[in-house]
């Protein structure tokens, strides 16, 4: 089983609209969790961390549900400038064999339609 | 701004090829990170270093080897290149290990043929 899965898409959706990406993880030990970003054919970049009380930036929200050890990022009136693959990363939890390294989810492909 | 950058943005070699992917970056960073990044299977981190000359594997160290002389350098080794090679190569670099954000340069896409 992957450390970190995530619905690879495509999302396709129309401007304005609201949508949901989850993203879930094997280790209950994790403590850490990010959303990043990567345009097309660009580098990913961090987008935002995610917090245990969740936390918002902008238009976009991010959840941490640990019972059930997932993630997700809801993007509220949809840009066609949100249009990219978003990454969902976990640090690697303190003893394991990944402490201090990120582990990347495959991604999900946003594409966002006028 | 943290500039991570990469010899070539597009590399074209044959099996058999050793090949050489540079990465420089400009911020001071203690580790840098080389990953491949493939459709389906996500980044994948490949080697990293977290001082000069140290050097840890990765998930998917085979067929690569690392070289960091210096503090802004990290180069990635293809010894004998093969065409599972072929791949979207990132570097990134983060200021401390277990720091949450990496910078990445801009990758470079080898193709082994």
């Amino acid at each position: 089983r992957k450390e970190v899965e995530q619905d690879p898409g495509p999302f396709n959706v129309p401007e304005g609209a609201t949508v949901a990406f989850n993203c879930t993880y094997s280790n209950s030990a994790s403590q850490s969790f990010f959303w990043y970003r990567q345009d097309c054919r660009k580098e990913p970049k961090l987008l935002m961390s995610v917090y245990s009380s969740g936390n918002e930036d902008g238009r976009f929200t991010a959840q941490l549900n640990r019972a059930s050890q997932y993630i997700s990022l809801l993007i509220r009136d949809s840009k066609l400038s949100d249009s990219a693959t978003y990454l969902c990363v976990v640090k690697g939890s303190p003893g394991s064999s990944n402490t201090g390294k990120l582990i990347f989810g495959q991604g999900t492909t946003l594409q966002v339609k006028p | 701004d943290v500039k991570v950058t990469q010899s070539s943005r597009y590399l074209v070699k044959r099996t058999g090829e050793k090949v050489f992917l540079e990465c420089v970056q400009d911020m001071d960073h203690e580790n840098m990170f080389w990953y491949r990044q493939d459709p389906g299977l996500g980044l994948r981190l490949i080697y990293f270093s977290y001082d000069v000359k140290m050097k840890e594997k990765g998930d998917i160290p085979e067929g690569y080897s690392v070289s960091r002389e210096k503090k802004e350098r990290f180069s990635l080794i293809l010894e004998s290149a093969s065409t599972n090679q072929t791949s979207m190569y990132l570097c990134a670099s983060s200021r401390r290990l277990g720091a949450h954000e990496q910078y990445f340069g801009p990758g470079t896409r080898l193709t082994v043929t």
